[in-house]
């Protein structure tokens, strides 16, 4: 089955400084990447996705890229801001035959920006 | 659209009782999941539904578990009976699957379940 790798585990950065987030999978059938945000106590919402046939997708201070080659896609967050405080999931999901899709979890990066 | 909807939002129970956890999801999505979270194990996938159908179930942890779910718009998942270890956030999680093209899984706000 897929299994997914997510560094570092916890991540302090200065406000306004960039934070990079590495995930490796090992399932070369997977197609589609999203990452969630997890705010303490709620629930994981969905901040950017990437396809397979997309190196690079941006969205405002969020950037993912993805290396289909080394099975490797990172978060990137720029000028980051008190509020981007949270835990951070990479996800690798790939369509089963059949039909329905399954998404593996990465273990979470605890980022904390601090002022 | 009112996204995810899980009940109850908290559970407090003795070990031995039996637990239903509810869920319905987005309209017109037509994969569902139910994840377990606790601060060990992180985020895993308990079973999922394709068409009402389980696709996946062996990430459920023991025979006290079981999920169903009886049309596109609810699903229940349960445990009987009931253990401490149990105690953990039980997220439903919805999505549209067609074909070859994956689409984001949407979650609800969970239910905090702890087991006394």
């Amino acid at each position: 089955g897929e299994n997914v790798e997510q560094h570092p585990s916890t991540l302090s950065v200065q406000e306004g400084d960039s934070a990079v987030i590495k995930c490796t999978y090992s399932d070369s059938a997977s197609n589609y990447f999203p990452w969630y945000k997890q705010e303490l106590g709620k629930r994981p919402q969905l901040i950017i996705d990437i396809r397979s046939n997309v190196g690079e997708k941006k969205d405002q201070r969020i950037a993912v890229t993805l290396n289909k080659t080394a099975k490797h896609f990172s978060l990137h967050i720029t000028e980051t801001q008190p509020e981007d405080s949270a835990v951070y999931f990479c996800a690798a999901i790939y369509v089963l035959t059949g039909g329905g899709n399954k998404l593996t979890f990465g273990t979470g990066t605890q980022l904390k920006v601090e002022l | 659209d009112a996204g995810v909807i899980q009940s109850p939002r908290h559970e407090v129970t003795e070990m031995g009782q039996e637990v239903t956890l509810r869920c319905k999801p987005i309209s017109g999505h037509n994969s569902l999941f139910w994840y377990r979270q606790t601060m060990m194990r992180g985020l895993e996938l308990l079973i999922y539904f394709n068409n009402n159908v389980p696709i996946d179930d062996s990430g459920m942890p023991e025979d006290r578990f079981s999920a169903k779910m009886p049309n596109a718009s609810f699903s229940t998942l349960k445990i009987q009976p009931s253990e401490p270890r149990d105690s953990a956030v039980y997220f439903c999680a919805s999505s549209l699957s067609s074909g070859l093209t994956n689409q984001p899984q949407h979650f609800g706000d969970g239910t905090r379940l702890s087991i006394l």
